[in-house]
């Protein structure tokens, strides 16, 4: 089993800083199966990023995913009040099927 | 609009049985792979089990393997996921999720979630 592991597990940033998230796989993943979310409490996640980096129907220009190989990273250029979240990265594999990071959360410094 | 709309959750004792229903609308169902993913409170999320676009093309976490079955009703526009033998672990909220296009790994539509309570 592929095991993702997100990191910071918390980041504090204020509005118009850049974030940088991580999400790291124990073993070498294909760029075409990792996708980022973001969720926002009692919400459901919301799909930003798949194939590693191109961006989901709607998702504005400030986020962006980067990674090949076991290191792939969120980021979004300037943070907006609205993006303060929950974020978990995805992968599909094979047995399971699909899994997620533990998750990471941006809050307001 | 495209929707993804579950209903079915609710109380239930430990041992006990549900069975929950995720109806589509806006999209042609039959052509897209469909999976239910659980959110425990305040935790992670946790891929529970998935269906291809064909009967008999389905996969579980082994966390809920033997326990849960996953069908999919493509002349209704319906994904259904039946539990079993439910445990205090199993409560959740569960969300149905449509995957993308072909090539398309991430799930790009999501429900709103229906919440299973397994207590006694």
């Amino acid at each position: 089993e592929i095991v993702l592991t997100q990191s910071p597990g918390t980041l504090s940033l204020s509005p118009g800083e850049r974030a940088t998230l991580s999400c790291r796989a124990s073993q070498t993943i294909s760029s075409n199966s990792l996708a980022w979310y973001q969720q926002t409490p009692g919400q459901a996640p919301r799909l930003l990023i798949y194939g590693a980096s191109s961006r989901a129907t709607g998702i504005p220009d400030r986020f962006s995913g980067s990674g090949s190989g076991t290191d792939f990273t969120l980021t979004i250029s300037r943070l907006e009040p609205e993006d303060f979240a929950v974020y978990y990265c995805q992968q599909r594999g094979s047995s399971p099927l699909y899994t997620f990071g533990q998750g990471t959360k941006l809050e307001i410094k | 609009e495209v929707q993804l709309l579950e209903s079915g959750g609710g109380l239930v004792q430990p041992g006990g049985s549900l069975g929950l229903s995720c109806a589509a609308s806006g999209f042609t169902f039959s052509s897209y792979a469909m999976s239910w993913v659980r959110q425990a409170p305040g935790k992670g999320l946790e891929w529970v089990s998935g269906t291809g676009t064909s009967a008999g093309d389905t996969q579980y976490a082994d966390s809920v393997k033997g326990r849960f079955t996953i069908s999919r009703d493509n002349s209704k526009n319906t994904l259904h996921l039946q539990m079993n033998s439910l445990r205090a672990e199993d409560t959740a909220v569960y969300y149905c999720a449509k995957r993308g296009g072909s090539g398309t790994y991430g799930f790009d539509i999501w429900g709103q979630g229906t919440m299973v309570t397994v207590s006694s």
